[in-house]
């Protein structure tokens, strides 16, 4: 069966640090994978998305980039935090266009202070 | 744009009753739809998913309704349990793999 993991759980950062998250799939192969981030009793917003190793499409200019250096391991990072960027992330995959359902990780609370 | 949409931001019901959660839709292309259960702190959950080419669709104690011709979407649950109170949110495929989400209904279940 498939899972997917993220870490870390919860993550309490300052103004200006930079940020790793990761996000990594088992039990598939070549999954798509998404980045979205949830603010406070609000939906999810799509940040960014990949189908491939190397390949990310960037949903919203911001501070946050994404890498894809394994098929099955998806990061999001960025250089300097900024107050904004506080909120819950979540990580989904699915396997491809034959299956339109994402699941989704347990995602990650970032504080930036 | 594509946009989705609920209509009751908080619903409470007793355990027991039967609870049903709306939203609307506005592309009237979409073509699928899903349900996703959110308890506070964790990842959303898959419910049940829903084609347009179909206007019901039953799990277990779930039932999704679609009416695409007012782009209406509803979540029923039958027996409400304490369990079962969370944040539900529904989606719609929004281009390629892309899922589009409403704002959210939190439902309060009280024993």
């Amino acid at each position: 069966s498939q899972t997917i993991h993220q870490w870390p759980a919860t993550l309490v950062q300052p103004v200006g640090s930079p940020l790793s998250l990761e996000c990594t799939v088992e039990g598939t192969s070549n999954p798509n994978l998404y980045w979205y981030r949830q603010a406070a009793g609000r939906g999810l917003q799509l940040l960014f998305y990949s189908v491939g190793i190397g390949q990310i499409s960037s949903e919203v200019p911001q501070n946050l980039s994404a890498s894809r250096p394994q098929d099955r391991q998806f990061i999001l990072s960025s250089k300097k935090l900024l107050l904004s960027d506080s909120g819950f992330y979540l990580c989904a995959w699915n396997s491809g266009p034959s299956t339109d359902t994402q699941y989704f990780g347990p995602g990650t609370r970032l504080t930036v202070l | 744009g594509e946009s989705v949409g609920l209509h009751l931001p908080t619903l409470s019901v007793q355990e027991g009753d039967n609870s049903i959660i709306n939203c609307a839709y506005s592309n009237s292309a979409s073509d699928y739809f899903i349900w996703y259960k959110q308890e506070s702190g964790k990842g959303p959950q898959f419910i049940i998913d829903i084609r347009s080419n179909m206007d019901k669709r039953q799990g277990q104690r779930v039932t999704v309704l679609l009416n695409k011709t007012v782009k209406h979407l509803s979540l029923q649950i039958a027996a409400t349990q304490p369990g079962d109170s969370a944040v539900y949110f529904c989606a719609e495929r929004g281009g390629f793999q892309k899922l589009v989400f409403g704002t959210g209904t939190r439902l309060l279940v009280s024993p």
